[in-house]
């Protein structure tokens, strides 16, 4: 079974314009979350989809938005780019059958560089 | 200005030792608890969870210890090997069912051949 996939995996913008980073998830997981990784504030929570409705947000400008798939592939998006932005951005997956199921599995994320 | 990253704390081993990373959480209502590793240039890989109605769990090569009372979790390694060099990130469910990870700073391994 695949794992996460992200596209991208590298990315260069400039200040001011905007970013879409694309997600797919494990065959069969219908959640999709993203998280920001940076040196300085470590891996921070951005959002968590399920059956394409945002369910859960993490303290983050409105800059940053997300939407999920019908086939529970997702898109997240960052808007007029600052330099903070910089990072690698996870997406991960996980299962939410009958029978609960909390693992998140990630990709290998997108290393974002705002110039 | 100048940026400041987090200080990671570091742990290095002989091959073959046994290692102990630790981890204090936050939040007394999380119930449920992972163990990330991540390589350089890798995502976080998930090696082994437990929930708070547990104490320990054991998987190949690796034990979680979960100790709710004083919110603290650990990983020990066992026969750690070169390949285990990486960073140990823990990382527990704070949103209960709006699932939601926070993560430790992260804990550097480094293993001595």
């Amino acid at each position: 079974k695949a794992g996460v996939t992200q596209t991208p995996r590298y990315l260069i913008k400039t200040r001011g314009q905007q970013v879409t980073l694309s997600c797919s998830p494990i065959s069969g997981h219908r959640s999709v979350s993203w998280y920001q990784q940076t040196p300085g504030q470590g891996l921070q929570f951005l959002f968590e989809y399920f059956s394409e409705t945002q369910r859960n947000k993490g303290n983050f400008p409105g800059r940053f938005s997300g939407r999920q798939f019908s086939n529970s592939r997702s898109e997240m998006n960052v808007s007029t780019l600052e330099l903070g932005d910089s990072a690698l951005y996870l997406c991960a997956s996980r299962w939410t059958g009958a029978l609960t199921n909390e693992k998140l599995f990630f990709g290998s994320g997108t290393q974002l560089s705002v110039l | 200005g100048e940026s400041v990253g987090l200080h990671l704390p570091t742990l290095s081993v002989q091959e073959g030792d046994n290692s102990i990373i630790n981890c204090a959480y936050s939040n007394s209502a999380s119930d449920y608890f992972i163990w990330y590793k991540q390589e350089s240039g890798k995502g976080p890989q998930f090696i082994i969870d437990i929930r708070s109605n547990m104490d320990k769990r054991q998987g190949q090569r690796v034990t979680v210890l979960l100790n709710k009372t004083v919110k603290h979790l650990s990983l020990q390694i066992a026969a750690t090997q070169p390949g285990d060099s990486a960073v140990y990130f823990c990382a527990e469910n704070s949103g209960g069912s709006n699932y939601k990870l926070t993560f430790g700073k992260g804990t550097l391994l480094t293993v001595n051949p």
